[in-house]
């Protein structure tokens, strides 16, 4: 069974300052993987994907992930962040024929001024 | 616009009063999914449906029921509901068809308060 572990349930950053945020997970097969932003009182956005190619990818809003096969990783990562991008960041991993989307527990991020 | 549109948006109710969370999209996708989100469990697949008249459980399906009678709805129905359920519901759609189109489209979410 496919999992998603984010290690990370708080995270605190000063405003401008570079984040990372941590994603593992456990699938048998090419992981097919997402990151999504929930703000407060909203829905989820799609920030990025990754399905097979270049393992750096490229999202909205200035975010990057790195695909690390041989750390089971999905870090997301934003060189200087926002207040306006304080939310709940969920990492999720679904299977080959994409119809079981599993999420990790989130990580909420806090800003700084 | 295109969307993900869930009804009603909150709802407080009482143990065992049977309700119904619709939920419906004008993207003409064939896959659409149901998901409770609770602290620190992120988001849960209930169930999820590949076509029309096509559903299959996801990882917590107890106490729930769905149906897809036509493509753009997938109603979430709790028959007996109970406190346990309350929770904060999601359904999405997705294109279904090849990995590109893997990407899920959230609704806004449904606070279900069960007393």
């Amino acid at each position: 069974a496919q999992s998603v572990t984010q290690p990370d349930i708080h995270i605190t950053v000063s405003e401008g300052a570079s984040l990372e945020l941590r994603c593992n997970y456990s699938y048998g097969a090419t992981p097919y993987l997402f990151w999504y932003v929930q703000s407060p009182g909203q829905g989820l956005q799609l920030l990025l994907k990754y399905f097979s190619g270049d393992t750096l990818v490229q999202g909205i809003k200035g975010f990057e992930a790195e695909f690390k096969r041989s750390q089971s990783s999905f870090n997301l990562r934003k060189p200087s962040v926002h207040w306006s991008d304080a939310a709940e960041y969920f990492c999720a991993v679904t299977n080959n024929a994409g119809n079981m989307l599993t999420f990790g527990g989130g990580t909420r991020l806090m800003v700084k001024p | 616009e295109a969307q993900v549109t869930q009804n009603p948006r909150y709802l407080i109710t009482v143990t065992g009063k049977k309700l119904t969370v619709t939920c419906s999209q004008n993207m003409n996708h064939e896959y659409m999914s149901w998901y409770r989100q609770d602290p620190g469990l992120g988001l849960r697949q209930i169930y999820y449906s590949m076509n029309v008249e096509v559903t299959d459980k996801g990882d917590v399906p107890e106490g729930y029921k769905v149906s897809r009678k036509e493509k753009r709805n997938f109603p979430l129905i709790l028959e007996s509901p109970s406190p346990n359920q309350t929770s904060l519901y999601f359904c999405a759609s997705s294109p279904g068809t090849g990995h590109s189109s893997y990407e899920q489209y959230f609704g806004p979410g449904t606070r279900l308060t069960v007393t």
